[in-house]
């Protein structure tokens, strides 16, 4: 059975760092393409991140050069390393697992989610 | 980036009623393969978002077939042939075909 079990998460100052893990089961992350997305309070959905093939990796604007998406291989393990964390980076975060080998979308599976808060 | 618009922002269903919500691209997410780089996701309240509809047109594993997706290029439609009452959350559009994956801003389904 397939299954993402997310940790991490909580309360943090702004300009501060947190980590994200994802641990899959039932299938082997270094074959899927694996992303991050978030929900800020009572928004919408919004992509963050993708990790596919040896170590591309892509993010969007909003996170570029203060978030790290990566892989643990032994541990089967998703991660992402937030650092300089902003207010507007509050938000549950999930990880998600794409369907196909060739592209980045059609999530089929998803974390439970874990709130991040960033807040003075 | 590629905008995506769904509409209509809230839709009050009567069960047993059809129903269906519209997404438009702010450009063509038909691939070179042939395949829409389009999917559509239903987010039940206090869950995490599941997946309804791939590439368009192809239902998710699970997925009862009530549910339909239709459309090509920049124009499409999810369907709902009855509406049950546990159809009620948030659908969400989302096109794949590049990156920054960019969804629609949602369509609450409520019952009346």
């Amino acid at each position: 059975e397939v299954q993402l079990v997310q940790s991490g998460g909580g309360l943090v100052q702004p300009g501060e760092s947190l980590r994200l893990s994802c641990v899959a089961s039932g299938f082997t992350i270094r074959d899927n393409y694996m992303s991050w997305l978030r929900q800020a309070p009572g928004k919408g959905l919004e992509w963050v991140s993708v990790i596919y093939g040896g170590n591309s990796a892509y993010y969007a604007d909003s996170v570029k050069g203060r978030f790290t998406i990566s892989r643990d291989n032994s541990k089967n393990t998703l991660n992402l390393e937030m650092n300089n964390l902003r207010v507007e980076d509050t938000a549950v975060y999930f990880c998600a697992r794409a369907l196909f080998y060739d592209h980045s979308g059609s999530f089929d599976f998803w974390g439970q989610g874990t709130l991040v808060t960033v807040s003075s | 980036e590629i905008v995506m618009t769904q509409s209509p922002l809230s839709l009050p269903v009567t069960p047993g009623e059809p129903a269906s919500i519209s997404c438009r691209s702010s450009q063509s997410l038909l691939h070179s393969t042939g395949y829409n780089y389009f999917d559509w996701y239903l987010q039940k309240p206090g869950q995490s978002p599941q997946l309804l509809i791939y590439l368009g047109s192809n239902r998710a594993s699970g997925v009862p077939d009530r549910f339909s997706g239709r459309g090509s290029g920049t124009e499409f439609t999810l369907n709902i042939s009855r509406v049950e009452a546990e159809d009620v959350g948030i659908y969400y559009c989302m096109q794949a075909l590049e990156t920054p994956l960019t969804f629609g801003g949602g369509t609450r389904v409520e019952i009346k």
